[in-house]
């Protein structure tokens, strides 16, 4: 059975940094991975969706990067802002037409 | 980009009573809808997966006859909890992918938090 882990599970940091969520995942044998973001009480906002082919994306401020053979995704915020400041949830997609697992999530504070 | 509206965004009930969310496909098409059920500080987790026409297959320890869920178009779906109580309080999101494109994002709905007094 799938089983994605994020770490850290909460994170606060000045404005202006640079940081690095991490994602890890127990089956390599995926067809994708999504980074979301959620704001308290809302839902979920797709950032970038990488295919298991590909090794990185990216999007503005953001990159994130695949290592499918060991199981390890990371996304890459630079220059933090306060705006920045939500729930970055990871989630693979085994196969087809399956449901994502999703990771608990990393709380990023980024502070003024 | 594609949408997916979910309605009601939140909804306080009193215990026993049932509570209908929808959720809809607007500029495409969803054979498959996911439904998800977020607590506090948790992950989404999945509760059951709505396919088109066809009965709805639900995850290990979700009661298909608590939450029901009807998939009866490629643009809508339905999940009413039935009975509800205290412990039923909880965010529900359902998500949709274009028919068209297997494996490609999954689009979510904003959200409904229920609260069942």
């Amino acid at each position: 059975k799938q089983e994605v882990t994020q770490i850290p599970a909460a994170l606060s940091v000045p404005e202006g940094e640079n940081l690095v969520l991490n994602c890890s995942f127990t089956d390599s044998a995926i067809y994708n991975l999504q980074w979301f973001r959620q704001d308290p009480g809302k839902g979920l906002t797709s950032l970038l969706l990488i295919q298991s082919s590909q090794r990185e994306q990216t999007s503005g401020r953001l990159n994130a990067s695949l290592d499918k053979s060991s199981g390890r995704s990371t996304l890459y915020i630079a220059a933090s802002q306060p705006g920045d400041s939500a729930t970055y949830l990871c989630a693979v997609l085994h196969s087809g037409n399956t449901p994502l697992v999703f990771g608990k999530g990393t709380r990023l504070s980024v502070i003024a | 980009g594609a949408v997916v509206s979910q309605h009601p965004s939140w909804v306080i009930c009193k215990s026993g009573t049932s509570v209908k969310i929808e959720c809809r496909s607007l500029d495409f098409q969803a054979t498959t809808m996911f439904w998800y059920r977020q607590f506090p500080k948790q992950s989404l987790m999945l509760m059951a997966t709505s396919n088109e026409g066809s009965k709805a297959t639900y995850e290990q320890g979700v009661e298909k006859d608590k939450f029901l869920i009807n998939h009866a178009s490629l643009t809508l779906s339905t999940l009413t909890v039935t009975s509800a109580h205290p412990e039923d309080s909880s965010f529900y999101i359902c998500s949709a992918r274009d028919q068209a494109g297997i494996g490609s994002p999954l689009h979510f709905g904003n959200g409904t938090r229920l609260t069942v007094t």
